[in-house]
């Protein structure tokens, strides 16, 4: 059954450095999307894309994000000065473009971000 | 932003229960879906509701789209020792352009269940 993949699983990083997050989103799905998750809190929406822009963000997403989709097949995000805040799990997700379904977003298994 | 409250926040029951949890929202959802996350681990779809009134089953899952279109609940029958983890509501308000915006999700509810 098709996934969507993250890498890392985890990152380590120092306060003020840049982070790369990447994912490969479900091969056929066309929308593409990054959450966020303070341990113990609730997943929380950062940006979609779509037709390789931005749909929506929240606001959350700010200055210092930003997102890429490179080739065919990666989506990522990057920050640009990791802050203490900034730890947390981040989430990937993709649907796919069906009248009906296109809600339906899966996700990935996730990149911890601990920022030092 | 957009507010989902989720109870109730944690359920300790026995094996072979039936549970019952539920989202309500101050305003209209044409969406709701909902996932269970296991420990580490991503969010996954359990079920997803477009219609207000409408009832979906998966297995031993049930979720329901209330008539105001500002409520869900799911229900779980039988329960069994893998069914623990959080679950969650999620959706997308009434408002929104549609396919690539965001999920609002609710806080979750813990489920425990005791052999």
């Amino acid at each position: 059954e098709p996934e969507v993949t993250q890498t890392p699983s985890h990152q380590v990083t120092q306060m003020g450095q840049e982070v790369i997050l990447r994912c490969v989103p479900i091969s056929n799905h066309l929308y593409f999307y990054w959450y966020r998750q303070i341990l113990g809190q609730k997943v929380e929406f950062l940006v979609s894309f779509y037709n390789n822009e931005i749909s929506e963000k929240s606001e959350i997403f700010d200055d210092q994000f930003s997102v890429e989709r490179p080739d065919g097949s990666n989506f990522t995000l990057k920050i640009r000065s990791t802050k203490l805040e900034d730890s947390a799990m981040y989430f990937c997700a993709s649907s796919a473009l069906l009248a009906g379904s296109y809600n339906e977003q899966f996700f990935g298994p996730g990149t911890r971000l601990t920022v030092l | 932003g957009q507010q989902l409250n989720q109870s109730p926040q944690s359920m300790f029951i026995q094996e072979g229960e039936d549970v019952s949890m539920n989202c309500t929202s101050s305003s209209i959802f044409n969406t709701w879906l909902w996932y269970k996350q296991d420990p580490g681990e991503g969010p996954v779809l359990l079920i997803a509701l477009y219609k207000a009134g409408e009832l979906t089953s998966n297995g031993r899952l049930t979720a329901q789209f209330g008539i105001t279109r500002k409520d869900s609940f799911l229900n779980i029958s039988a329960s069994i020792p893998s069914d623990v983890g959080i679950y969650f509501c999620a959706g997308q308000p009434m408002y929104s352009g549609g396919g690539a915006d965001g999920l609002t999700f609710g806080k979750g509810t813990h489920l425990i269940i005791q052999p």
